[in-house]
């Protein structure tokens, strides 16, 4: 059970290059999240899905675009990078809405730097 | 304006000792709270969830307690250990909502 993993771990991108950041959960969990976490500021929720085939705008989603075509599966994608866009990437998963008492479970994160 | 306000924002502590962290929130209507733990370089780890009915639970070492009246929390560490070097990030979840209010997190560093 490897719960919820990431790829890539790290990446570098050049102002204007397109990337595609990969969340899976093993854990059968309807509700995906992805958050970007940036020195100083609290994590900031960028799309999330409340089931296979649904996406939602979060806090921060303007220049990232999300798919959830499989239930196990939650892609992050940059059209355009930016150095703005330079952050940790975290995933997260839960079995039903945090507005219950359900648990988040992150991923390990991934590390983007645009130059 | 953040809706989650938490101090100190970085603690020294020695091996064995106890400390407590602060956690104030202005988010309404209030659902639950939770603090996770993130160590350097990972995702974060649930350490507690707590409904407004609950004013305090315990996992291990960590308790957390809750004041829903005054919209406060703290997280109370006992005899903290080396590995309880990591940052404390107090989460308040919206009622009704599927989003999460986070606070920036107590760095917290263990001594020996």
């Amino acid at each position: 059970n490897a719960g919820v993993t990431q790829t890539p771990k790290f990446r570098v991108l050049k102002t204007g290059q397109s990337m595609t950041l990969l969340c899976a959960q093993d854990m059968n969990h309807e509700y995906m999240y992805w958050y970007r976490q940036d020195p100083g500021m609290g994590l900031r929720l960028i799309h999330y899905s409340v089931g296979e085939g649904t996406t939602a705008k979060g806090e921060v989603p303007d220049g990232y675009n999300v798919s959830r075509l499989k239930k196990q599966n939650f892609l992050l994608g940059l059209e355009s990078a930016a150095p703005s866009q330079t952050s940790v990437y975290f995933c997260a998963s839960s079995p039903h809405s945090s507005g219950g008492a359900y648990e988040q479970y992150f991923g390990p994160g991934t590390r983007l730097t645009v130059t | 304006k953040n809706q989650v306000e938490q101090s100190p924002q970085s603690l020294i502590i020695l091996e064995g000792k106890n400390c407590t962290l602060q956690c104030n929130y202005t988010v309404s209507p209030f659902s639950n709270l939770r603090w996770y733990k993130q160590d350097t370089g990972r995702g974060p780890v649930s350490l507690t969830i707590m409904t407004f009915s609950e004013n305090t639970k315990s996992n291990g070492r960590y308790t957390a307690t809750l004041d829903a009246d005054t919209k406060q929390s703290s997280l109370h560490i006992t005899a903290s250990q080396l590995s309880d070097s990591a940052s404390y990030i107090c989460v308040v979840s919206l009622y009704g909502n599927n989003r999460l209010a986070f606070g920036k997190g107590n760095q917290v560093v263990v001594i020996p």
